[in-house]
């Protein structure tokens, strides 16, 4: 089953506006990654938070971490047209070294 | 550094044909991943490796699927016979240590007529 799920699966925002994904797990971890994914492209890594974490800040990106509630959050301030992508948390697993990634929110930003 | 390397980047081929897909991880990094993306699936892990070691192959659909890697700089995944439905995107990734930052490949995107 998936671990990690994320929510909404697509949403679409003004250019200059906050976007915020979210994304539920079932199992513990030892970290929580966002990544994102240009259309035709390899998934990139944005920001990696601990289980032991519970905000993040990354340049316009802010993650959060309820371990209590098994969900993060990436919010991403100003957006731009260029933050157009899928976006997709993954978590790490205690027992090995794979990650399990959900199946992505669409992020559209309109100029 | 060149980031991970995947050939070829597109490959289309009939059912039945072998299709051999390569990847040239980072430098000094000791894990590698194959994935394989698909809109109905997702993102699914299919086998990685650890200093050149396969650890975890669950994710293989069936034995028409194999992967290898015979040194730190080199991986290849191969599917033979190829079926219509295997068709999709095969990423490779690497990271310096388990369970933390990948570094993805820009993708082969296959095409099984």
């Amino acid at each position: 089953s998936q671990q990690g799920e994320e929510d909404p699966q697509a949403l679409s925002i003004q250019e200059g506006e906050n976007a915020t994904m979210n994304c539920s797990y079932k199992t513990s971890i030892n970290n929580l990654q966002w990544y994102r994914q240009n259309s035709g492209r390899g998934l990139v890594h944005l920001i990696l938070i601990r289980s032991n974490e519970r905000e993040k800040h990354s340049g316009r990106l802010r993650v959060t971490l309820d371990t209590s509630k098994k969900s993060s959050s990436l919010l991403i301030t100003a957006s731009r047209a260029a933050d157009t992508a899928s976006y997709f948390c993954a978590t790490d697993s205690p027992a090995n070294s794979k990650l399990t990634f959900g199946k992505g929110i669409t992020l559209s930003v309109r100029p | 550094d060149a980031g991970v390397i995947q050939s070829p980047r597109h490959e289309v081929t009939e059912m039945g044909q072998e299709v051999t897909l390569r990847c040239k991880p980072i430098s000094g990094h000791d894990y590698l991943f194959w994935y394989r993306q698909t809109m109905m699936r997702g993102l699914e892990l299919l086998i990685y490796f650890n200093n050149n070691v396969p650890i975890d192959d669950s994710g293989m659909p069936e034995d028409r699927f194999s992967a290898k890697m015979p040194n730190a700089s080199f991986s290849t995944l191969k599917i033979q016979p190829s079926e219509p439905r295997d068709s999709a995107v095969y990423f490779c990734a690497s990271s310096p240590r388990g369970g933390r930052e990948q570094f993805f490949g820009p993708g082969t995107r296959l095409t099984v007529l």
